[in-house]
């Protein structure tokens, strides 16, 4: 499995600003991904963040509240826009790695903690 | 969309008993995982199933990838403190513009009682 790290791991902003998280693998993976997970709820995919293109966005997600950025095949930020309190939840991001099996799947980071007040 | 159902939404037991639970789906996987969620953490991978049929193990967890491959189920035996969490199931179809996306339940909350 990889290590996934995410900064900040916690955050209480103030509403109309926003947060730029950074999520850091140890290894180079061709996909990312970003969810939400609000609270005490399941977990909703934002956007698959592809190294070299437009991040590709679910319906209900747009580019100008959540931009994206994967620079390289290690790395990407997901900000959070113009916040409101309704933003305040649990984003992580998750990489798709090869297994010992030879088959795919997801791994996810420790996610960061947000507050919007 | 593709919907996934978990149930039970919760599940109060006593130390040393067994626990299932299961997901179904509106449409067909080819893939299923399952997590687990621990206060302040993100989500561990416990299992993953990649064809239909399919029984994988790992240790006291036990998971099947249903025949239909629209449900799949957990089971947890001999229950200890700390199994404690959350537990997802996942579905993800790879293919066409959905590839990799994954779709999870709603989660079972898992309390264990000494």
């Amino acid at each position: 499995s990889a290590v996934i790290s995410q900064k900040p791991s916690r955050d209480i902003c103030q509403r109309g600003t926003s947060l730029t998280i950074q999520c850091q693998v140890d290894s180079q993976v061709t996909m990312m991904f970003w969810y939400r997970q609000q609270p005490g709820q399941s977990l909703t995919l934002i956007a698959t963040a592809n190294q070299g293109s437009e991040a590709t966005y679910e319906s209900g997600f747009v580019i100008d509240k959540f931009p994206i950025s994967r620079p390289n095949l290690t790395f990407s930020t997901l900000t959070v826009s113009n916040m409101s309190p309704e933003d305040s939840s649990i984003y992580l991001c998750s990489v798709e790695m090869w297994r010992a099996g030879g088959e795919d799947t997801q791994y996810f980071g420790p996610g960061t903690r947000l507050t919007v007040l | 969309g593709q919907q996934l159902n978990q149930s039970p939404q919760s599940m109060f037991i006593q130390e040393g008993e067994d626990v299932s639970m299961n997901c179904t789906s509106s449409s067909i996987f080819n893939t299923w995982l399952w997590y687990k969620q621990e206060p302040g953490e993100g989500p561990v991978l416990l299992i993953a199933l990649y064809k239909a049929g399919e029984l994988t193990s790992n240790g006291r967890l036990t998971a099947q990838f249903g025949i239909t491959r629209k449900d799949s189920f957990l089971n947890i035996s001999a229950s200890i403190p700390s199994d404690v969490g959350i537990y997802f199931c996942a579905g993800q179809y790879v293919g066409g513009t959905s590839y990799g996306k994954l779709t999870f339940g709603q989660g079972t909350i898992l309390t264990v009682h000494p």
